[in-house]
């Protein structure tokens, strides 16, 4: 069975270095998610990305953040200049095109610490 | 603003026993709803989902839940749980096509022996 992939399962860093999480969507999948989940809270929507361009944002999703599809597989998530607050678990999720409203797969997370 | 109440943070029920967990929506048109499961260290697993038709689903592990627009609730149900189904549950919202989906804050299930 298809599945979203992530790496590294656990990226441990300093405050204020760059960081970049890496997705592998599945196949056939045109629109891309980033989330993320605080550890012991909900998780929360960052960013929505769709035939290569922010299809939409939450304000969490500031300046440091960015996304890309560098190829045809990849999906990422950077981190610009990190923060303590950005220690999270950050999922990835994809979804196929189509009239049909198509589920979201999940990965299964990046683990994020920053000190 | 668009919601999702899981008005249990904690529940705790025997091995065998019946479970139903609430979720609560707030949202003007009929959502697509879900429900996910995370056990610790995990990701996001799939529990359900409604899109539209019978307000019945049945999902996977011998879980469903019941859409009632006239409560916008969408709560979990499943007869007799099993130990391993000790996690967090969460349910969740999609508003369109393809749209971000809104979580709630989740509900952990703790199971006696």
């Amino acid at each position: 069975e298809p599945e979203v992939t992530q790496t590294p399962s656990h990226q441990v860093t300093q405050m204020g270095q760059e960081v970049i999480l890496r997705c592998v969507p599945i196949s056939n999948h045109l629109y891309f998610y980033w989330y993320r989940q605080i550890l012991g809270q909900k998780v929360e929507f960052l960013v929505s990305f769709y035939n290569n361009e922010i299809s939409e944002k939450s304000e969490i999703f500031d300046d440091q953040f960015s996304v890309e599809r560098p190829d045809g597989s990849n999906f990422t998530l950077k981190i610009r200049s990190t923060k303590l607050e950005d220690s999270a678990m950050y999922f990835c999720a994809s979804s196929a095109a189509g009239e049909i409203r198509s589920e979201q797969f999940f990965g299964p997370g990046t683990r994020l610490t920053v000190l | 603003a668009q919601s999702v109440t899981q008005p249990d943070i904690h529940i705790t029920v025997s091995e065998g026993a019946s479970l139903e967990l609430r979720c609560n929506y707030s949202y003007g048109a009929t959502p697509y709803l879900f429900w996910y499961v995370q056990s610790p260290g995990q990701g996001l697993q799939l529990l359900l989902k409604y899109f539209s038709g019978d307000t019945l689903v049945q999902g996977i592990k011998g879980f469903e839940a019941e859409f009632k627009r006239s409560q916008s609730s969408f709560n979990l149900r499943k007869p007799s749980v099993h130990w391993s189904d000790a996690a967090e549950y969460f349910c969740a919202v999609g508003l369109n096509r393809d749209d971000k989906i809104i979580f709630g804050k989740g509900t952990r299930l703790h199971i006696l022996p």
